[in-house]
Order: C-alpha cells, then sequence, then structure tokens
C-alpha cells in the first residue's frame, strides 16, 4: 500500500522548453505532496509543499515561476520546470504522505532530468 | 529549525556482518519523528525504520533496528547480516512540524555504505 508513481523516470529536454514531472497516489488519498531535489552525491532538497486544492509553499530560494506545481487532485501532483536550462538538470523526486496517527511519507521513483 | 547530522560519508562493511550507522538530530520540539530511508543506485527512497520521540522501545524491522538515546538525541540504524543488496545510500531524516499544522521531513546528508565480500 502507499504507492506513489511517478514519471517521467528520465527526460531530457532542450533549453527554454518546459518540462511536466506527474505523481500519482495508486491506492491513497494525498493531500499533501512533497517535491524535492537532489544533485548527485548530496541530500534531498524540500522544493515545495502542495496541498490539494491551494497554493503551492515554496521553501526559501526555490523560483516559483520557474517550478509551477499544481496538485488539483488527490492523487495527482505536478511539477513543471518552465524554461528549462542546463542548471536545472537534476534528479525531482515527490513524497506524500500517508496514513493517519503515526503517519509516513511514501516517495516516487524519481525523474532524472538532462537539459541540454 | 531541526538539523540532521550523518557524519560518515562512506562506510564498509563486510557481507554478514553488523553495521551502524550514525544520525544525530537537534530539535527543541518535544514531539517528533525519525526515519530512516535506503536510496539505491536506481534512485527511488524505500523506506527502512520509523522512531517516535515518544516510543519507548527501540523500533524494530527484520534485519534493521534503530538505537534511540533520546538524551544524547541519536538515532543510530543498525543492519545486521549484512548483504551485498544492503550497498546502497542511507538517508536519516526527521519530521518536523510546522507552525499551522503542516509538516515536512528534514534529511541527514547520507552515509553511502558498501557492502563487501
Amino acid at each position: 500500500g502507499a504507492v506513489v508513481s511517478q514519471h517521467p523516470s528520465r527526460v531530457i529536454c532542450k533549453s527554454g522548453t518546459s518540462v511536466k514531472i506527474e505523481c500519482r497516489s495508486l491506492d491513497f488519498q494525498a493531500t499533501t505532496m512533497f517535491w524535492y531535489r537532489q544533485f548527485p552525491k548530496q541530500s534531498l532538497m524540500l522544493m515545495a509543499t502542495s496541498n490539494e486544492g491551494s497554493k503551492a509553499t515554496y521553501e526559501q530560494g526555490v523560483e516559483k515561476d520557474k517550478f509551477l506545481i499544481n496538485h488539483a487532485s488527490l492523487t495527482l501532483s505536478t511539477l513543471t520546470v518552465t524554461s528549462a536550462h542546463p542548471e536545472d538538470s537534476s534528479f525531482y523526486i515527490c513524497s506524500a504522505r500517508y496514513g493517519t496517527g503515526t503517519y509516513g511519507y511514501t516517495f516516487g521513483s524519481g525523474t532524472r532530468l538532462t537539459v541540454v | 529549525a531541526q538539523k540532521i547530522t550523518q557524519t560518515q560519508p562512506g562506510m564498509f562493511v563486510q557481507e554478514k556482518e553488523a553495521v551502524t550507522l550514525d544520525c544525530t538530530y537537534d530539535t527543541s520540539d518535544q514531539s517528533y519523528g525519525l526515519f530512516w530511508y535506503k536510496q539505491p543506485s536506481s534512485g527511488e527512497m524505500i523506506f527502512l525504520i520509523y522512531q517516535g520521540s515518544y516510543d519507548e522501545q527501540n523500533a524494530t524491522e527484520g534485519r534493521y533496528s534503530l538505537n534511540f538515546q533520546k538524551a544524547r538525541k541519536s538515532a543510530n540504524l543498525v543492519i545486521s547480516a549484512s548483504q551485498l543488496g544492503d550497498s546502497a545510500m542511507y538517508f536519516c531524516a526527521m519530521r518536523e512540524v510546522l507552525t499551522g499544522g503542516g509538516n515536512k521531513l528534514t534529511f541527514g546528508t547520507g552515509t553511502q555504505l558498501k557492502v563487501e565480500l
């Protein structure tokens, strides 16, 4: 249980184009989803928290207009990297909180973005 | 703000031996949760074990156990009978409850574990 499906797993795009990454909760309702960015050999850095039906909360230093997050339903959150540049190349991974009381966090399988 | 510290960038262990991965944390909250995740080279984050701040017993899940020392603010992961498939990056994380009722995970820098024959 508590599975999050993330697509695509890998994407290569040209500079200046936009890329959309989807995360779907398959067997539970994800009222809150988290988007992380991870550089090679480094830790996960939280980019933003999205709550279903409301605007995402971005961490300090994360450009809202570059990383558009939409959480329109209880099972789908999307991250769109707009006008991508090579420095946006990274591993992006989503996470959702599940359960009540002592709750946990389940993760998508990640998306490796390469901007050329 | 909460902080998670993992002081071992890399660890080696021989197959079938036990290994301890260190994690210390800093928080002023009374209620918090500590997690360990495994990240193989493929990138997915695999949940291993959870310890609540009010749990009196150390958490165990199969070959994984958490050595929780609240006074020292440490939550070390112990992997018994290491297997080659345990080679991966391991992250310690703390759940932080935010003002307004939200929550988020704060991660340590990770420990790269390599299991050798």
